[in-house]
Formats: C-alpha cells, sequence, structure tokens
C-alpha cells in the first residue's frame, strides 16, 4: 500500500546513545517532515524538506539532525539521546506544500532511560 | 506567530449523541484547515479540510465549516458511534511558513454504547 513507512515502532535508548529513526514515502511527495508528539502538546516541527538536498529546521530541531538524498527518504538521527527526547515520532510527507494535508506514518515510540 | 487553540478534553458522550469539538485559531490571511483523527496505537489519519473562507469539509459524518469571521473550524457530527473514539487534532496550514502544519493540544473523544 502506499503511504509513509517507519522504522522502528518501537525502541528504548540509553541517554547518549545514538540511532537513526527511518522513514519512506512511496508517493513522490516533494515535502517530508518530523514531528513529535507529547501528551498535551499536539505535535510540533522538528525538521522539514522540501526536496531532496534540501533541508530547514522546524520549531524544537535542537539533538536532532537530518539529511534528505533521495526524494523517498528522510531520516531522523538523534546524535546524543537525553531522556527529554521521550516522546511519539511522527514523519510526514506531502503533494503541493501541504495545501491539500499531510500523509502521517503511523510513528515510532521511543524511550530513552 | 500561527496558533490553533481546541477544546480541552476529554469529552466523554453516549452512542448516538451530538458531538462538537471547538477549534479556533489566529493567522495571517486565509490559512488552510484541517482536523486529523488519531486511533489508538496509530498514526494521524485527514479527516476533513477547507482551504478557503465558507468552505465545509466532510468526511464519515463529521462536518467542520471554515469561518473566517470568528476565526473557527468546529468539528461537529449529529449521531456518534463507539468506532468514533479517537483522539482529534484541528490543525491549520498557514500562508507563510508553508512547510509548516500547526496543530492544536488534541482532544480525546470516548463514545460509551
Amino acid at each position: 500500500n502506499a503511504g509513509v513507512t517507519q522504522t522502528p515502532k518501537f525502541q528504548v535508548l540509553k541517554t547518549g546513545q545514538s540511532m537513526t529513526l527511518q522513514c519512506a514515502q512511496d508517493m513522490n511527495h516533494e515535502y517530508m517532515s518530523w514531528y513529535r508528539q507529547d501528551p498535551g502538546m499536539g505535535l510540533r516541527l522538528i525538521h522539514y524538506s522540501v526536496g531532496a538536498g534540501i533541508t530547514d529546521q522546524g520549531e524544537v530541531p535542537n539533538g536532532y539532525n537530518v539529511s534528505r538524498s533521495t526524494t523517498e527518504d528522510f531520516p531522523l538521527r538523534l546524535l546524543s539521546a537525553a531522556p527529554s527526547q521521550t516522546s511519539v515520532y511522527f514523519c510526514a510527507s506531502s503533494y503541493l506544500e501541504g495545501v491539500y494535508g499531510y500523509t502521517f506514518g503511523s510513528g515510532t515510540r521511543l524511550t530513552v532511560v | 506567530g500561527d496558533s490553533v487553540t481546541q477544546m480541552e478534553g476529554p469529552v466523554t458522550l453516549s452512542e448516538e449523541a451530538c458531538l462538537t469539538i471547538n477549534c479556533t485559531y489566529t493567522a495571517t490571511g486565509y490559512p488552510s484547515l484541517f482536523w486529523y483523527v488519531q486511533y489508538p496505537g496509530e498514526g494521524l489519519q485527514l479527516l476533513l479540510k477547507a482551504t478557503k473562507a465558507d468552505d465545509k469539509g466532510s468526511n464519515k459524518g463529521f462536518e467542520a465549516t471554515y469561518r473566517k469571521e470568528t476565526t473557527s473550524f468546529h468539528l461537529e457530527k449529529g449521531s456518534v458511534q463507539v468506532s468514533d473514539s479517537a483522539v482529534y487534532f484541528c490543525a491549520l496550514r498557514g500562508i507563510q511558513g508553508a512547510q509548516k502544519l500547526v496543530f492544536g493540544q488534541g482532544t480525546r473523544l470516548t463514545i460509551n454504547p
């Protein structure tokens, strides 16, 4: 099925470890983004990309890194995990700058201990 | 900056009751407005959208009308079902910083049989 695929679904990290959350879409969407969801705060934008080779920071970028080498993939890297990064992470993609809405992945639940 | 305020939850209703979840926004010009739904353990799904003033979005019995004069986009359903139990997010895509969706904090809805 077409859509946005995120892996892994669950992950536990120790403080200071690094890891990469994977995101892939097969809809040829130019726009991709990463959000984190925390209780009572809705979703907040971490980083986004308007096309291969182009990325920019969102609302809460500290501690995260991204790159976009292909249209399909947009991985999110945690450089040195901290307990404050415990959250649910969603990748989303869109057509036409999100005018008609974004397609979201099923999320990665990350716990940092 | 752009912002979305939605009705705080949780909201608990009986099956076949009427539902209204309030959503108001602050933004420059005419943003696109969305309602997303998140079922337990899943990602966000686009429920409905409206891209200009007085547009009515509708899907699965839910409706919302884009009211520029009151800067509102309230979600309504005439008769809810147990399967409607989920978290509902109001969101906007502004005319500036177009790659970013701004979310409300979410409203948890529980429908009892």
